[in-house]
């Protein structure tokens, strides 16, 4: 079981739009529709943003948006705003009830 | 609203077991199809997913920490628990409990977080 790979950092400017990418295997990613997206800021706890791929729970923005091909799942923020700017992981089911972790991406609003 | 609270010492000493407990509130640890789970995030890196006890009492573990790790739950006390053995300095971390109720293999509700040094 490896970490997903997500890039160490991401940035945009105010109203512009940021993709950050979630590749994993045909084990993980590539076989279940169970693709989450947090958000944390400095010493805070997860926030959960997108579940299921591409699901919203309430609360969060319609700015934020998921979407998966093969075995890569991606995270878009549009309209970004200055409160964006955190840490992002994603995560994905793995199979016989085990969750794996990428790394995160740094997503900087300039 | 369920609310998740971690508690335990914050140093431990190489070899020894870390050993925390998250305390549940707004809703019992046996709520039929709901997992907990333990996470860490050692100082400047990314999350880790150690486990998951689900409603039943049955854990499944990180494969990497699973020779090292056991999650059990006291319903009586509504709290479930971290035991880490053989712990070493590379085990340092902010530890978060969290529980997956609303969609599968997603987190909804998390503690505030527990720093644990391993450190002599």
């Amino acid at each position: 079981q490896s970490a997903l790979t997500q890039p160490p950092s991401a940035s945009g400017s105010p109203g512009q739009s940021v993709t950050i990418s979630c590749t994993g295997t045909s084990s993980d990613v590539g076989s279940y529709n169970y693709v989450s997206w947090y958000q944390q800021h400095p010493g805070k706890a997860p926030k959960v943003m997108i579940h299921e791929v591409s699901k919203r729970p309430s609360g969060v923005p319609d700015r934020f948006s998921g979407s998966k091909s093969g075995n890569t799942a991606s995270l878009t923020v549009s309209g970004l705003q200055a409160e964006d700017e955190a840490d992002y992981y994603c995560s994905s089911y793995a199979g016989s009830n085990t969750l794996v972790f990428g790394g995160g991406t740094k997503l900087t609003v300039l | 609203q369920l609310q998740l609270q971690e508690s335990g010492p914050g140093l431990v000493k190489p070899s020894e077991t870390l050993s925390l407990t998250c305390t549940v509130s707004g809703g019992p640890i046996s709520s039929s199809g709901y997992y907990w789970g333990w996470f860490r995030q050692p100082p400047g890196k990314g999350l880790e997913w150690i486990g998951s006890m689900y409603y039943n009492g049955i854990s499944f573990y990180n494969p990497s920490l699973k020779s090292r790790v056991t999650i059990s739950g006291d319903t009586s006390k509504n709290q479930f628990s971290l035991n880490l053995r053989s712990v070493t300095v590379a085990d340092t971390a902010v530890f978060y409990c969290a529980t997956q109720t609303i969609a599968p293999a997603t987190f909804h509700y998390w503690g505030q977080g527990s720093l644990v040094t391993v450190s002599s």
